[in-house]
């Protein structure tokens, strides 16, 4: 079975600054790999995706990540954090073989400061 | 286009009372998921289906229980609620991996058991 673990649990930036998430993933093959992003009081929101191919992918509002199969890691970056940044990010791996079911890490929660 | 809809949005329940979780997607999806959401615990999934009629445990399946009857509708029910199942619940949908992988998330429902 896959999982997920963001060591991070909350994390503070200031606006303008760079922005780094880390998430590790385990699992015997290659995963797809996931960014979600939760606003307060809100459902969540795809930021980007990892299927295949080139290793680093763009997302949506500024962000990218970074697949390293030798690391087991997704690492999520934004150069320059906007204070509308402020949220919860889920880090998730699915399987190929598995119903198409995701596993979500614990969550980063990252309050941006003026 | 609504996309994913939870019905209802909050409940306060007291222990032993009964419920159900409607959950409506118009984007004809196959894949259906209900997750639970609890602080430091990310998302856990509780049942999914893989197509109408078709239902599955997840991670944390006990003391739920799930219908899909109609493609577009996945139910959640709680037959004897406890205090543990307090939680913010989330629906999501998927069209899988050969199309995007992506899920779609509902706005969530808040649910106290007293």
């Amino acid at each position: 079975a896959q999982s997920v673990t963001q060591p991070d649990i909350h994390i503070t930036v200031s606006e303008g600054a760079s922005l780094e998430l880390r998430c590790n993933y385990s699992y015997g093959a290659t995963p797809y790999l996931f960014w979600y992003v939760q606003s307060p009081g809100q459902g969540l929101q795809l930021l980007l995706k990892y299927f295949s191919g080139d290793t680093l992918v763009q997302g949506i509002k500024g962000f990218e990540a970074e697949f390293k199969r030798s690391q087991s890691s997704f690492n999520l970056r934004k150069p320059s954090v906007h204070w509308s940044d402020a949220a919860e990010y889920f880090c998730a791996v699915g399987a190929r073989s598995n119903d198409y079911k995701l596993s979500f890490g614990a969550g980063t929660t990252v309050t941006v400061r003026a | 286009n609504a996309g994913v809809t939870q019905t209802p949005k909050f409940r306060v329940l007291k222990t032993g009372q009964s419920m159900t979780l409607l959950c409506a997607q118009d984007m004809n999806h196959e894949y259906m998921y209900w997750y639970r959401q609890d602080p430091g615990m990310g998302l856990r999934l509780i049942h999914y289906s893989v197509g109408e009629g078709t239902t599955a445990k997840g991670e944390v399946p006990d003391g739920y229980n799930v219908s899909r009857l109609k493609k577009q509708n996945f139910l959640l029910g709680l037959e004897s609620a406890a205090p543990s199942q307090t939680s913010v619940y989330f629906c999501a949908s998927s069209y899988g991996w050969t199309v995007s992988g992506e899920l779609f998330f509902g706005e969530g429902s808040r649910l106290t058991v007293l």
